[in-house]
């Protein structure tokens, strides 16, 4: 069975600072998926990773993907306020249709 | 514009009531999905569906029926509600196989059992 760990779970922190989400996933995946999440409102897809070493980076955000250790890393550089949310990973197990989610994280920024 | 609709955003049932959740997507997509929201446990998936007439159970199918009659159109179905299903559910569907595809989800609906 495919699990998937995020951690943190709650990560408030202050305008201006770096941060990292780590996503942890049990089994071989072909792919691996950032969303957000703003209160009462559906997932934004914000990244798909496909590969060994994939990285890519949207605004302050930026993630990348390490299959051999199978983690994943959401980094937030210079903190804004816009940028509270939970943040979700989601991982599709090789060969199969079905995504399995982390917990999430909340995250709170602080001015 | 990519949309998933799905047509009730809060509903209040009552325990034994049968409950129909529907999810309309207008992206000629193979896949679609229902996951639940709680809090603390992320989303878990409760059945997709790959194509019409097709369905396969998730993590967390006790309790739950799905339709798939058209491919535009999946239905989730609780054949007699309870309390314990007080949750929100998210729809959400994709092309089938490679690529890297995006999953979009639909706006949610909150049903409270009472």
């Amino acid at each position: 069975e495919l699990k998937v760990e995020q951690n943190p779970l709650f990560l408030s922190m202050q305008e201006g600072k770096n941060y990292t989400i780590y996503c942890n996933y049990s089994t071989t995946s072909d792919r691996l998926y950032w969303y957000r999440q703003d209160p009462g409102k559906s997932l934004e897809s914000l990244f798909v990773l496909l590969s060994n070493g994939a990285v890519k980076q949207e605004g302050r955000l930026m993630a990348s993907l390490d299959t051999k250790a199978r983690l994943s890393t959401l980094h937030i550089t210079a903190a804004v306020h816009d940028l509270s949310a939970t943040y979700f990973c989601a991982v599709r197990k090789f060969g199969n249709e079905k995504l399995t989610f982390g917990t999430g994280t909340r995250l709170t920024i602080i001015p | 514009d990519v949309k998933v609709t799905q047509s009730s955003r809060y509903l209040v049932k009552r325990t034994g009531e049968k409950v129909f959740l529907e999810c309309v997507q207008d992206m000629d997509h193979e896949n679609m999905f229902w996951y639940r929201q709680d809090p603390g446990l992320g989303l878990r998936l409760i059945y997709f569906s790959y194509d019409v007439k097709m369905k396969e159970k998730g993590d967390i199918p006790e309790g739950y029926s799905v339709s798939r009659e058209k491919k535009e159109r999946f239905s989730l179905i609780l054949e007699s509600a309870s309390t314990n299903q007080t949750s929100m559910y998210l729809c959400a569907s994709s092309f089938l196989g490679t690529g890297g595809n995006t999953i979009y989800f639909g706006e949610g609906s909150w049903l409270t059992v009472v």
